[in-house]
């Protein structure tokens, strides 16, 4: 079954709305990666987390790691149209045989 | 810079057939992956290698082999394909296995 797992599936934001993807796992994860992929495109690495509580910023994006490094979430202040695509968490742990195995995504649409 | 790149863009393929997806990378990168990324299940990973000469196995192997008999090539090999198969593979690699990952621009393969 799938390791990591992430919600929402789908999410549709008014552009301006802010915008948040949950990325949970069962077992404790060593590193957390966050990456964005376009329609029709291939990913695209945004970050890394690796410490308990880390939290990361970027412009408008905000990466947190839970302490217990079992869940992150990505959050996006005052969503924009170039933001459209999925969003995906990769995590990796013992678990993982010490590699990332990605989240199922979340699809964000932006709607102008 | 041509990165990572992968052939073919598409395929379709007659079930029973075997099929060899190519991957180079120029990046002298150490760490190389294959993932198949199907809707609602995001990427999961095939096949990876930490380092060349050494290949292991990731979430879903069955069914797919892989070589890396050089630091940038990474072909991944389907014996025998069958409808299941039918997926969006996408190649990537790292500099080492816990950093970020560049992925290729993906190939489409439907087999029938």
């Amino acid at each position: 079954g799938q390791q990591v797992m992430q919600i929402p599936q789908y999410q549709h934001v008014q552009e301006g709305e802010d915008f948040t993807t949950y990325c949970n796992s069962s077992t404790t994860l060593s590193n957390i990666q966050w990456y964005k992929q376009r329609p029709g495109g291939h990913p695209v690495f945004l970050i890394q987390l690796v410490k308990s509580g880390e939290v990361k910023k970027q412009k408008r994006l905000t990466f947190q790691f839970g302490e217990a490094k079992k869940n992150s979430s990505l959050h996006i202040t005052a969503t924009q149209t170039t933001d459209v695509g999925t969003y995906f968490c990769a995590g990796m742990g013992w678990h993982t045989g010490n590699q990332f195995y990605f989240g199922t995504g979340t699809s964000l649409t932006v709607i102008p | 810079i041509a990165g990572i790149t992968q052939a073919p863009t598409s395929q379709i393929l007659a079930a029973g057939r075997r099929m060899t997806l190519r991957c180079t990378q120029d990046m002298r990168h150490n760490a190389m992956y294959w993932y198949r990324q199907d809707l609602g299940l995001g990427l999961r990973l095939i096949h990876y290698s930490n380092t060349a000469g050494t290949t292991g196995k990731g979430e879903v192997p069955d069914g797919y082999s892989v070589s890396r008999a050089n630091t940038d090539d990474f072909p991944l090999t389907l014996a025998s394909a069958v409808p299941s198969q039918t997926s969006v593979y996408f190649c990537a690699s790292s500099s080492m296995p816990n950093t970020e990952a560049f992925f290729g621009q993906g190939t489409r393969l439907t087999v029938v």
